[in-house]
């Protein structure tokens, strides 16, 4: 079984400064790690993922995180906000052929102008 | 835009009725999951559907239970409403089974049971 902790609840941060948001996760298997976004009253829309290989993930919006092994870490980073990125941010894993994404609790990304 | 839509889009019922919700998937795409989202945490999987059969399921009570069509339509029905099955529906679909890599999320159904 896996399990996802997102450490922040809720991340404030000014229009155009860097932020990061954090995921660790467990699992005896081999995993696949997911980011998505949700917008108020949305869906889920998939920011990146990592399933294997490069370490670093590049995504959609100038997101991008890393994948550490040894840490079981899957942060998330932007050099720069923009208030559209305002929204809560979920960080999810899967086992490697899994049929089911795990979860975590999200963080709610504020930017301030 | 992921193809992937739903309806309706907002539900109320009250305890102890039951409800169908719908989902039609990408077209081609044979693997339909759903996802419960209580408010205020991450999507919980319900089940997933390959080629109208279950394919696997989260923990959740057989009151919760699923259809899959050979159009790409897919329902999920839950019986005998409890007041904690208030929450937002999720379906996904993707062109292959268990591949969770290649799924795209619907816009959701937000059901509150009064």
């Amino acid at each position: 079984a896996q399990s996802v902790t997102q450490l922040d609840s809720q991340v404030p941060v000014f229009e155009e400064a860097p932020v990061e948001l954090r995921c660790n996760y467990s699992s005896s298997v081999s995993v696949y790690l997911f980011w998505y976004v949700q917008y108020p009253n949305q869906g889920l829309q998939l920011l990146l993922k990592y399933l294997s290989g490069s370490t670093l993930v590049k995504g959609i919006n100038g997101f991008e995180a890393e994948f550490n092994k040894s840490q079981t870490s899957f942060h998330l980073r932007k050099p720069s906000v923009h208030i559209s990125d305002t929204a809560e941010y979920f960080c999810a894993v899967s086992g490697a052929g899994s049929y089911q994404l795990t979860f975590g609790k999200g963080t709610k990304l504020s930017v301030i102008p | 835009e992921t193809g992937v839509t739903q309806s309706p889009t907002h539900l109320i019922k009250t305890r102890g009725q039951q409800v169908t919700l719908r989902c039609s998937s990408q077209s081609g795409h044979n693997t339909v999951s759903w996802y419960q989202q209580a408010l205020g945490q991450g999507p919980q999987f319900i089940f997933q559907y390959y080629r109208e059969e279950e394919n696997g399921r989260g923990n959740f009570p057989p009151r919760f239970s699923g259809l899959q069509f050979p159009n790409y339509s897919s329902e999920l029905n839950v019986n005998a409403l409890e007041l904690n099955d208030s929450a937002l529906y999720l379906c996904a679909s993707s062109p292959l089974a268990g591949a969770v890599d290649t799924q795209y999320f619907g816009p959701g159904t937000r059901l509150t049971v009064l």
